[in-house]
């Protein structure tokens, strides 16, 4: 069956614009998880949706990042006036619920010229 | 001291040898335990659960020591294949649901003919 996807792979953005990515989680699972990973480092936790609501958000790095799950399936992260600092992948991931395992999505890799 | 820390090696061994990676993390409230493995430029897939009585898994042994908030992998018999990144990985404690993840940096290893 289809796995988590994200869109686009790749996005090169120059400093201060606004970005947008999107995560299309497995049909059925009800949480929803945003990392970010940088080279080097292990994938860094930034929010977590359970159904459409964000039950926590505390990873989230500051108010230029924001995430909504509108209908409680797809979910988008949104990023205001990036910076050179948010480079990274970002990676989705769902699980049919909080105690299931998670699967991860391909990532999306940000590139902040 | 990290949340999750893990020699990052790398870990070059030839076929056929055992190897073992070694983490520890220092929220002893956290009830769940992982590896995982990641691909170069691939998305982390979870390799095993690790119990604290110890599980076994082919070739692989995972072992959680509570006491000493230790977390071990044995890996018997090294395939070519096993090449990757090893993370280690805990949960943040949502009164035992997997909630948000907390990884290590990861070892990587080096399986070579």
């Amino acid at each position: 069956g289809a796995g988590v996807s994200q869109t686009p792979s790749n996005k090169v953005t120059e400093k201060g614009k606004y970005v947008e990515l999107r995560c299309d989680p497995i049909s059925g699972h009800t949480a929803l998880y945003w990392y970010r990973q940088s080279l080097g480092q292990g994938p860094e936790f930034l929010i977590y949706f359970q159904g459409t609501g964000a039950a926590d958000d505390s990873g989230l790095p500051n108010d230029r990042f924001f995430a909504v799950r509108p209908e409680g399936s797809v979910s988008t992260l949104k990023i205001q006036r990036t910076e050179r600092g948010d480079s990274a992948v970002y990676l989705c991931a769902s699980s049919l619920n909080p105690n299931n395992e998670q699967f991860f999505g391909p990532g999306t890799r940000l590139t902040v010229l | 001291r990290k949340e999750v820390e893990q020699d990052p090696g790398p870990f070059n061994v030839p076929e056929g040898a055992t190897v073992a990676f070694n983490c520890t993390y220092s929220n002893s409230a956290s009830q769940s335990f992982f590896w995982y493995r990641q691909d170069c430029r691939k998305e982390p897939k979870l390799l095993m659960s690790v119990y604290s009585s110890g599980n076994e898994d082919g070739r692989f042994t995972a072992q959680l020591n509570r006491a000493s908030q230790y977390i071990s992998l044995l890996i018997r018999d090294s395939k070519l294949s096993d090449s990757a990144t090893y993370l280690c990985v805990v949960n943040k404690d949502y009164g035992g649901s997997q909630g948000n993840l907390i990884f290590g940096k990861g070892t990587k290893l080096s399986v070579k003919p």
